[in-house]
C-alpha cells in the first residue's frame, strides 16, 4: 500500500525558505506512471496546487507560485522536495504531498493518495 | 490561469440525494476529479475520470459531467459523508499541465 509522509520544519521566518520532504514507501517514486504533487490549504481555507514533478525531473508549478517555487526529486531515496522561498503569513498552511495521476494524453488528472499533511506556520 | 467554482454550502436530508457541482471553461476539456475532506484529515479521492470509484469508495458516490460543470452525486447520504468537498481538473489554459482546484463546498446532512 502506497504510503505517503511530510516532514519538515514546523515553523518558518517570514522572508526565509519554506523546506519539506516528501517520503514515499510501499512503491517506487520512479514508476513511469506518475507524477508526485505538492498541495497547500492555509488554515479554514481551500486547496491550492503548488506543483508536480516527474521522476526524470519535468517539474510543472502553479503560475501564481512559480517564482518561488523548486520541486525536486531524489529517486534514490524515494523521496521529492518542495522549496517555497521569500515566505511570508500567507504561505501559512497545511502542505500535502501527493501522488499525482496525470498522463499528458488523457483528458483527466487526480490525487491518490495523499500524506497526513504537515502545518507550517511562517511567524517570526 | 482557469477556474473551477463550487457552492459554498450544500445540505441534503438523511438517506437524500444531493448533487455538488463544480463550473469552469476546464471541464469542457478535462474530467474532474472529487475529493472529501473531513474535520483534521487529508483529503480522500472519491472520484476520477469519466465516473470512477477508488477501491474503498461507496457507490453511492458518482461522478458526472456536462459543458462546463461537473457533478458529484451522493445518492443516499449518510450521517459519515457530512464533510468538504473538492473538485479538481486539469488547467485548460497554458500548457495543459497545470492543475486547478475548486473553493469547496461543505456539505450538511441533516
Amino acid at each position: 500500500q502506497l504510503q505517503l509522509q511530510e516532514s519538515g520544519p514546523g515553523l518558518v521566518k517570514p522572508s526565509e525558505t519554506l523546506s519539506l520532504t516528501c517520503t514515499v514507501s510501499g512503491g517506487s517514486i520512479s514508476s513511469s506512471s506518475y507524477y508526485w504533487g505538492w498541495i497547500r490549504q492555509p488554515p479554514g481555507k481551500g486547496l491550492e496546487w503548488i506543483g508536480s514533478i516527474y521522476y526524470s525531473g519535468s517539474t510543472y508549478y502553479n503560475p501564481s507560485l512559480k517564482s518561488r517555487v523548486t520541486i525536486s526529486v531524489d529517486t534514490s531515496k524515494n523521496q521529492f522536495s518542495l522549496k517555497l522561498s521569500s515566505v511570508t503569513a500567507a504561505d501559512t498552511a497545511v502542505y500535502y504531498c501527493a501522488r499525482h495521476v496525470m498522463v499528458v494524453a488523457a483528458i483527466s488528472s487526480w490525487f491518490d493518495p495523499w500524506g497526513q499533511g504537515t502545518l507550517v506556520t511562517v511567524s517570526s | 490561469s482557469s477556474e473551477l467554482t463550487q457552492d459554498p454550502a450544500v445540505s441534503v436530508a438523511l438517506g437524500q440525494t444531493v448533487r455538488i457541482t463544480c463550473q469552469g471553461d476546464s471541464l469542457r476539456s478535462y474530467y474532474a476529479s472529487w475529493y472529501q475532506q473531513k474535520p483534521g484529515q487529508a483529503p480522500v479521492l472519491v472520484i476520477y475520470g469519466k465516473n470512477n470509484r477508488p477501491s474503498g469508495i461507496p457507490d453511492r458516490f458518482s461522478g458526472s459531467s456536462s459543458g462546463n460543470t461537473a457533478s458529484l452525486t451522493i445518492t443516499g447520504a449518510q450521517a459519515e459523508d457530512e464533510a468538504d468537498y473538492y473538485c479538481n481538473s486539469r488547467d485548460s489554459s497554458g500548457n495543459h499541465l497545470e492543475v486547478v482546484f475548486g473553493g469547496g463546498t461543505k456539505l450538511t446532512v441533516l
